[in-house]
């Protein structure tokens, strides 16, 4: 059964900050998603990428498909970005690559 | 587009008791799932559709039941609430099963089971 991996669990950073979050899996995938889950609230796609690196606004992605690891990048942190980070792969292996394997989330507070 | 979108918000059920969460897109998606989400775990699949008439299991089937008439609709059945139901569903879709494309996902349905 493939693994999903999130580190650090729990992530409380200054206003203005660089975060990192990261995300490591067991087996092969077809692709990795990085999903925000605010207080309270629904589910939003933040990326999904196979390789390489995405960018949107002040959030980046990168993944390294040989070392099974990918991290979220949030330059200048605001307190609005507080909410859980969770990363979801679809393993090769299942053939079905909507069917998705989460990580637990991390908890990300940013302190104006 | 409404995107996807779940009812009731909020459900108390007292055990034994059935209900209907009910799950709609309006995208055209050819699938269709139902999560849920617990305290210290990670999402997991309940049941999945990839077009009308076609459903499956997932992770955590046991006590919900599913059907899709349309591809629009994926209602969740739970047949018998028991408190180990008490949890945060969610539904989600997304163009295809078979090709990798972005998961849409509902507002989530709170359910208390007493």
């Amino acid at each position: 059964k493939n693994e999903v991996e999130q580190s650090p669990q729990n992530l409380t950073a200054q206003e203005g900050e660089f975060i990192t979050i990261n995300c490591s899996y067991s087996v092969g995938i077809s692709a990795l998603h990085w999903l925000q889950q605010h207080p309270g609230g629904g589910i939003v796609s933040l990326f999904m990428l196979s390789s390489g690196k995405k960018k949107h606004g002040r959030l980046i992605a990168t993944i390294n498909i040989q070392e099974k690891h990918s991290s979220l990048h949030i330059t200048a942190s605001h307190p609005r970005d507080s909410a859980v980070y969770i990363c979801a792969v679809s393993p090769l292996l299942t053939g079905a690559n909507s069917k998705l394997t989460f990580g637990k989330g991390i908890t990300l507070s940013v302190r104006p | 587009n409404a995107g996807v979108t779940q009812t009731p918000k909020f459900q108390v059920l007292k055990t034994g008791q059935s209900m209907t969460l009910q799950c709609a897109q309006d995208m055209n998606h050819e699938y269709m799932s139902w999560y849920r989400q617990d305290p210290g775990m990670g999402l997991r699949l309940i049941h999945y559709s990839v077009g009308a008439g076609i459903t499956d299991q997932g992770e955590v089937p046991n006590g919900y039941n599913v059907s899709r008439s349309t591809t629009e609709d994926f209602p969740l059945r739970l047949l018998s609430a028991a408190p180990s139901q008490t949890s945060v569903y969610f539904c989600a879709s997304s163009y295809s099963m078979h090709q990798n494309h972005e998961q849409y996902f509902g507002p989530g349905t709170r359910l208390t089971v007493t």
